[in-house]
This record gives C-alpha cells, structure tokens and sequence, in this order.
C-alpha cells in the first residue's frame, strides 16, 4: 500500500488550454474525492465517487470541469479552457468506505498564466 | 446539514507548552469527525478520529481530541507543543446526512516560539 498518489505534482499551463490530472487511490478503497485548496483556505468539495459512480459535483463547478473513475480504479480530473482563477492546488482522497477516514494524495498544483 | 467552525484562524505557542485548537460543528445525524494536519508544501495527513466510539481520542504525535455532543465540540489539544507542530490543521465532519462527504473547516494555523 503506497497511499493516494497524484500525478502531475505541478502543472504550468496557458490560459485556455485543456489539463488533465490524474489520482491513483488506495486500492479496495471504494470511495474517492476530488478536492481544491487555494491558499489560506480549506479544501473546498468538488466531486467524489462510489466505485466508478460519480455521486455528486459540486453546484460551484462549472461545465469545464469533468472527472472519472473507469472501473473504480484510477480517476482523472480535467479542466477545458482553463482561467487564472483555476490555479489551486487539487487534492484528491480515497476512503475505504463511507464514514471512514480518508487519506490525500500530496495534491496537484496548477498554476494558470 | 453539516458544518464547521475552527473558532481560531490563528494560534502561537511556545515550544513545550500546551496547545489547544478549538472546532465547533453541526450535524444532524451522529458525525464522524477528523483532525487533518497539513505542514508547508505537504499533503494533509490524518491526526485523529472519532467515529462513536470512546469520546476522547487519541491521535499521532501526542495529540487528542475530546467529543463533546452537549457542546458540539471537537477540540483538539497536545499537552506540550514541539516546533514540528507548526503548520495548518483542519477540522473534518462527516455525516449521513450529506452521504458521508467530507465539510472542512477553514483551518487554524499553528506557529511554535522556541
């Protein structure tokens, strides 16, 4: 068991181009979030899911945002047309199920310029 | 629906004294709660946690939290603070009622005086 691990840990991209994020949870763990922080702030919901079933996104997120989770293994997080104000660090989490404790990944961080 | 208040956004201590972090919550069902701690640059690591067992719990470098439902408390506390101890701590609930999601609060940030 090697924890939730994200891949990029820091993405440079221009505004309007699309990003895609990756998090690999603990595996059986059947329950993932995809969280965002910006600085001084506590992570903030985006979506999570129940095995390869997206359960909820957050009514603050718009359509560029999308996530998956093939087979309730891996999951992606993309972002189209990315803006300044997208630039965060991106915390994705996996619990082994509801209720219980979950571990983060160290976050993906992108900074759009 | 639940929620989380960190009632300090800010907390100094000195090296060896101790340390009191105080979380109010709301919830309508019987929550679990979670003690986050997050250093400079870090992922956020798991301190602590209560999920309706014994109502004083004991987490990872000499931390502890209490549950009090009387007072919809979580206060986390460590009877002597190390210069480790400076970084970011979050408070975490999670209920049925909102299908287990995580709701944070807005963090307290710890400094240590040596």
């Amino acid at each position: 068991d090697t924890g939730v691990s994200q891949n990029p840990r820091h993405k440079i991209t221009k505004r309007g181009q699309n990003v895609t994020f990756r998090c690999d949870p603990i595996s059986e763990h059947n329950r993932l979030y995809w969280y965002r922080q910006t600085l001084g702030q506590g992570p903030e919901f985006l979506t999570y899911f129940q095995n390869e079933a997206q359960l909820e996104k957050s009514r603050l997120l718009s359509d560029r945002f999308s996530a998956e989770r093939p087979k309730g293994s891996f999951s992606t997080l993309e972002i189209q047309r990315t803006e300044q104000g997208d630039s965060a660090m991106y915390l994705c989490a996996s619990s082994f199920r509801q209720g219980a404790e979950a571990f983060f990944g160290q976050g993906t961080r992108l900074t759009v310029v | 629906a639940q929620s989380v208040t960190q009632l300090d956004s800010h907390v100094s201590v000195s090296e060896g004294t101790p340390v009191l972090l105080r979380c109010n919550y709301s919830s309508s069902y019987s929550p679990s709660l979670f003690w986050y701690v997050q250093h400079p640059n870090k992922g956020l690591q798991l301190l602590l946690k209560y999920t309706s067992a014994a109502t004083l719990v004991k987490g990872i470098n000499g931390f502890e939290a209490e549950f009090k439902k009387s007072e919809t408390s979580f206060h986390l506390t460590k009877p002597s603070a190390h210069m480790s101890d400076a970084a970011e701590y979050f408070c975490v609930v999670s209920d049925q009622d909102n299908d287990y999601k995580l709701s944070f609060g807005a963090g307290t940030t710890v400094t240590v005086r040596a």
